[in-house]
């Protein structure tokens, strides 16, 4: 059974950093993007970034919000992706979501659970 | 402001058809195809239609996506009260150079 959970969140301080992970199983973890998505309390879903497997190079996309502050990398022996985020700002108050991207129909048909994170003094 | 546009609400009563629409542009919809996403507040979203129209396994054909030009909808008929959820379009951004979100329907079955 595919399964992805994240893990990681919690309050933080604006300005400080934070490490999200996203373990995977059930599946060949390193033939797959991982995009992560989050919502904002009373918000739509927004796209943050994604990963792409190593087949593709393994080259990572952000979102014009995050971009400069959030970086995504992936270790494939160990099944899991990592979003770090840095100076992070109060709307990035969130709940984040990792999922899988299938290859080569382009959806993500497989999310976490998500994991709140809060950006607060 | 998302740069897909979705009404923020649609209703229906049970056993009716309703259709929820997206709006985007040539960078978007027109030139990439569209994923929709059921979400239940506190749960994981779920995907409804992958490549504009295909259902995964185990989504009931109630269920249908399609595309035109610049616009795509997902259809649902025979309504339900379990279908009362939001629901969001998704498609790559040829411009953006990621993926971009409609900002949600909220569905409710009266």
């Amino acid at each position: 059974e595919v399964q992805l959970a994240e893990s990681g969140g919690g309050l933080v301080q604006p300005g400080r950093s934070l490490r999200l992970s996203c373990t995977a199983s059930g599946f060949t973890f390193g033939d797959y993007a991982i995009h992560w998505v989050r919502q904002a309390p009373g918000k739509g879903l927004e796209w943050v970034g994604f990963i792409r497997s190593q087949g593709y190079g393994g080259t990572t996309e952000n979102a014009a919000s995050v971009k400069g502050r959030f970086t995504i990398s992936r270790d494939d022996a160990r099944a899991i992706a990592y979003l770090q985020m840095n100076s992070l700002k109060t709307e990035d108050t969130a709940v984040y979501y990792c999922a899988r991207e299938d290859d080569p129909s382009g959806g993500f048909d497989h999310w976490g659970q998500g994991t709140l994170v809060t950006v607060s003094s | 402001q998302s740069v897909l546009t979705q009404s923020p609400s649609a209703s229906g009563t049970p056993g009716q058809r309703v259709t929820i629409s997206c709006s985007g542009s040539s960078s978007n919809i027109e030139s990439n195809t569209v994923n929709w996403f059921q979400h239940l507040p506190g749960t994981a979203p779920k995907l409804l239609i992958y490549s504009n129209y295909q259902r995964p396994s185990g989504v009931p054909d109630r269920f249908s996506g399609s595309k035109s030009g610049t616009s795509a909808s997902l259809a649902i008929s025979g309504l339900q009260s379990e279908d009362e959820a939001d629901y969001y379009c998704a498609a790559w951004d040829d411009s953006l150079i990621g993926w971009v979100f409609g900002g949600g329907t909220k569905l409710t079955v009266l």
